[in-house]
């Protein structure tokens, strides 16, 4: 069965500083992973997947992942963070039959002025 | 414009009163999937749903009802709800890969 962990609660980074969200997973078979992002009130929003391919991987929002298949890590970053990144971010891995979503706990990114 | 609604977004309700949720989605996605998201566990995956009349147990399955009569809906139905149900839900929707989420319906059971 596949498993996502999140080892940060919370993340805290002084605004135009670069930022770091871990990530680590576990999935038999190839991994598809993602990342999302949810503010308050709101659902979740798409920013980044890795399926194949370049292990860098560039999304939505100036952030990017990069894809570590020793480490089994898609740690999620970003060059200059900005108060506006403030939100909650989630990790999923997703199985090779595609059925199965399975999500980490969150980590909760704040990003002060 | 590409969208997965749900309905009600915030429904107060009773133990034991029987509730639907709604969920339709316009991008001719074949897999729906519903979530609860609770604090410090973050999403769980209730059921799926790969096709029309196709639907499969995900992590948290017990006390929830899905069916899938049409491809653009999902409904999610608790057919006696308790207090141990009462959490934030959200619907999504998939063709090839990232999921496309509703925009939640927050559930409380007294």
């Amino acid at each position: 069965a596949q498993s996502v962990a999140q080892p940060e609660d919370q993340v805290n980074v002084a605004e135009g500083n670069p930022l770091t969200v871990k990530c680590t997973y576990s999935v038999s078979g190839n991994p598809y992973l993602f990342w999302y992002v949810q503010y308050p009130n709101r659902g979740l929003q798409f920013l980044l997947k890795y399926i194949t391919g370049d292990n860098l991987v560039k999304g939505s929002y100036g952030f990017e992942a990069e894809f570590n298949k020793s480490q089994t890590s898609f740690h999620l970053k970003k060059p200059s963070a900005l108060v506006s990144d403030s939100a909650l971010y989630f990790c999923a891995v997703r199985d090779d039959y595609g059925q199965n979503f399975v999500f980490g706990p969150g980590t909760r990114l704040s990003v002060l002025p | 414009e590409a969208q997965v609604t749900q309905n009600p977004r915030y429904l107060i309700t009773v133990t034991g009163k029987k509730l639907t949720v709604t969920c339709s989605q316009n991008m001719n996605h074949e897999y729906m999937s519903w979530y609860r998201q609770d604090p410090g566990l973050g999403l769980r995956q209730i059921y799926y749903s790969m096709n029309v009349e196709v639907t499969d147990k995900g992590d948290v399955p017990e006390g929830y009802k899905v069916s899938r009569k049409e491809k653009r809906n999902f409904p999610l139905i608790l057919e006696s709800p308790s207090p141990n149900q009462t959490s934030l839900y959200f619907c999504a929707s998939s063709s090839l890969g990232e999921q496309y989420f509703g925009p939640g319906t927050r559930l409380t059971v007294t």
